[in-house]
């Protein structure tokens, strides 16, 4: 069965350094995702993106956040420059045209 | 605005019995979608029902059964039988699209089941 693969599974950086965590979605799939969920909180939306753009982004998404589709398979997710707040999971997730959204396992990134 | 309120934060049962994880949303659009997730301890989501809002119809899977009533604006789900594997996070969610729009979470409920 398709699966969105996401890694690493954990990454774990120092403040102020680059992250990129990266994302294999389904490779039928049109739209792409990316949500955080911070430890014991629900999950929150942070980009979709479709045909090469975003598409809506949330407060969270910020300057320090950027996304890219480098090919036609990979989907990254950048975050600039860390701060301890972005300690979090960040999950991947793709979607078809009218279907719901599949989540990858998710990266756990701790910013020390 | 759209929201997602799910009022239970933890739920604790033996195994065998059934259990109900409620879930009430907010929104002014009339299309709208909405789901259920479930976050097991490994932590990955995993996708279990989307309903249509024009589709009141509720639905049944196994152990498992959701109830849908658009004059409450609540998309309860039932397990019947509750086991040990279906100890996990529920998440409820709300899209106003299908494919493309961003999901609107609830804060989910721990449910756990005892054998």
């Amino acid at each position: 069965e398709p699966e969105v693969t996401q890694t690493p599974s954990h990454q774990v950086t120092q403040m102020g350094q680059e992250v990129i965590l990266r994302c294999v979605p389904i490779s039928n799939h049109l739209y792409f995702y990316w949500y955080r969920q911070i430890l014991g909180q629900k999950v929150e939306f942070l980009v979709s993106f479709y045909n090469n753009e975003i598409s809506e982004k949330s407060e969270i998404f910020d300057d320090q956040f950027s996304v890219e589709r480098p090919d036609g398979s990979n989907f990254t997710l950048k975050i600039r420059s860390t701060k301890l707040e972005d300690s979090a999971m960040y999950f991947c997730a793709s979607s078809e045209r009218y279907t719901e959204a599949f989540f990858g396992q998710g990266t756990r990134l701790t910013v020390v | 605005a759209q929201k997602v309120t799910q009022a239970q934060t933890e739920i604790s049962v033996v195994e065998k019995e059934d259990v109900t994880l409620d879930c009430v949303y907010e929104t002014r659009d009339t299309t709208y979608y909405l789901f259920w997730y479930k976050q097991p301890p490994s932590g990955e989501l995993v996708f279990l029902i989307r309903r249509n809002s024009f589709d009141e119809q509720n639905e049944i899977s196994g152990r498992y059964s959701w109830n849908f009533q658009k004059s409450t604006s609540s998309f309860n789900f039932t397990i019947t039988a509750s086991q040990v594997v279906d100890s996990a996070v529920y998440f409820c969610a709300l899209s106003e699209s299908l494919g493309g729009g961003k999901l609107i979470f609830g804060q989910g409920t721990e449910l756990s089941v005892k054998p």
